[in-house]
């Protein structure tokens, strides 16, 4: 067990629609991180945020949106889902902002189908 | 600049050693090293700085040639308990200011 927290774990929805990942980092990490693993794409790195603060961007659609509250918590919102979006969806936290030198600890994960 | 990782696939026996190899087009700052087996989430291996650092988990170890532009994953006297698909992760700093993942090697340990 990481210490990681996300909810729900399944989720199933259907075109268009809306849905929202929730993930509890670590106790006292300050970073939180939201990765998306599908079969075609592998692991890919979505979004950081650090205390707050958005702190790197990869390849995040326009659809999707994070943030961060101020209990560190933070949520990932998907929009007008399409059935490409299927995937299991990460979420990682770190002590410290520095991705290059940090560990990332990685929560159970949310399995998105989208029908 | 997503790495390629070698060989794709392994199959050993217990008690046999294995390499995985983790290759960059460009100048590395860190990997990052991660197994994951099926339906878990990654867990965190090691992470090798440049400078040709190499660490330690366990049976685990790793290089890091920064010359090279490529890290190694040395797994000895595997258990059975090392099957799964492993991850190298670069971090290449600057403008790709994040962790690319590499496809994965799936590590087959049977008895």
């Amino acid at each position: 067990d990481s210490g990681v927290t996300q909810t729900p774990k399944h989720l199933i929805t259907a075109t268009g629609q809306r849905v929202t990942l929730r993930c509890s980092p670590r106790s006292g990490d300050l970073s939180v991180y939201w990765y998306q693993q599908s079969l075609d794409q592998g692991l890919q790195f979505l979004i950081q945020y650090y205390n707050g603060e958005e702190r790197a961007k990869g390849n995040i659609l326009e659809r999707f949106s994070a943030q961060q509250f101020p209990d560190l918590h933070s949520e990932l919102n998907l929009s007008s889902l399409e059935l490409g979006d299927s995937a299991l969806y990460f979420c990682a936290s770190s002590a410290r902002p520095q991705m290059g030198t940090d560990t990332q600890y990685f929560g159970p994960g949310t399995r998105l189908t989208v029908l | 600049q997503q790495p390629v990782q070698s060989p794709q696939a392994v199959i050993l026996r217990e008690g046999e050693d294995a390499v995985i190899n983790c290759s960059s087009s460009k100048a590395l700052y860190s990997v990052h090293w991660y197994r994951q087996k099926h339906g878990e989430a990654p867990v965190f291996l090691m992470i090798l700085l440049k400078g040709g650092e190499q660490k330690g988990h366990e049976k685990i170890s790793a290089s890091f040639n920064e010359k090279k532009q490529q890290s190694s994953l040395y797994l000895t006297a595997s258990q059975l308990s090392y099957s799964g698909t492993y991850f190298c992760a670069p971090y290449y700093g600057g403008s790709q200011g994040n962790l690319i993942f590499g496809k994965g090697t799936k590590l087959s340990v049977k008895p």
